[in-house]
């Protein structure tokens, strides 16, 4: 199974700052429909979790530009330009290029 | 407006089976692969298992006791739990897949495996 590996499990910011959670894969992500199957996913305390990006770097609607994905391959970034109260919540990087399907351990996103 | 309504979730003993429901509506039910989540308490999400036209897919670790299924006359995905574990303990959400997993979801389904 293709393990997905977040950094950092716990992320305190400060409002207004940006942050960044980072999302590495065990195989490469690139499907042979030639896509990459990356997602990253917000539940905040107490709700379902929320798609937020699609395929890498594709914003869901109603999702903020504050929100923004990057990477390739095996290497993926979720980054929050600047960070806002209803930011708080876990974020999930999940796979969707190989069966079984995965998700990251999640990071805690958190104010100081 | 798209919704998703997760039902049939319970408290069971170890060996009983539970059949869960997700009744959707907004949306071409039928054009759509549809993913089972769970989430264990205090933990992270587990795919659990995904219908689409190529098929069924299903976690290890639930294949062999979990089937998944829909009925695209009803605009619902059912997952049949048979032979439930203790480990099986979770909110089960259902999801609805456009360009991968989880563009929608419900808001889960408790079950308790417990003797």
């Amino acid at each position: 199974d293709v393990v997905m590996t977040q950094s950092p499990l716990s992320l305190p910011v400060t409002l207004g700052q940006p942050a960044s959670i980072s999302c590495r894969s065990s195989q490469s992500l690139v499907h042979s429909d030639g896509k990459t199957h990356l997602n990253w996913f917000q539940q905040r305390p107490g709700q379902s979790p929320r798609r937020l990006i699609y395929q890498v770097s594709n914003r869901d609607s109603g999702v903020p530009d504050r929100f923004s994905g990057s990477g390739s391959d095996t290497d993926f970034t979720l980054k929050i330009s600047s960070v806002e109260a209803e930011d708080v919540g876990v974020y999930y990087c999940m796979q969707g290029t190989h069966w079984p399907r995965t998700f990251g351990r999640g990071t805690k996103v958190e104010i100081k | 407006e798209v919704q998703l309504l997760e039902s049939g979730g319970g408290l069971v003993q170890p060996g009983e089976s539970l059949r869960l429901s997700c009744a959707t509506s907004g949306f071409t039910f039928s054009d759509y692969a549809m993913t089972w989540v769970r989430q264990a308490p205090g933990k992270g999400l587990e795919w659990v298992s995904s219908i689409a036209y190529i098929g069924t897919f299903y976690a290890d670790s639930v294949r062999g006791r979990f089937t998944i299924s829909r009925d695209d006359s009803k605009n619902t995905v059912y997952l049949q739990m048979n032979s439930l574990r203790v480990e099986d303990t979770a909110v089960y959400y259902c999801a609805k897949n456009f360009k991968d997993v989880g563009e929608y979801w419900g808001q889960g389904t408790q079950v308790t495996v417990s003797s």
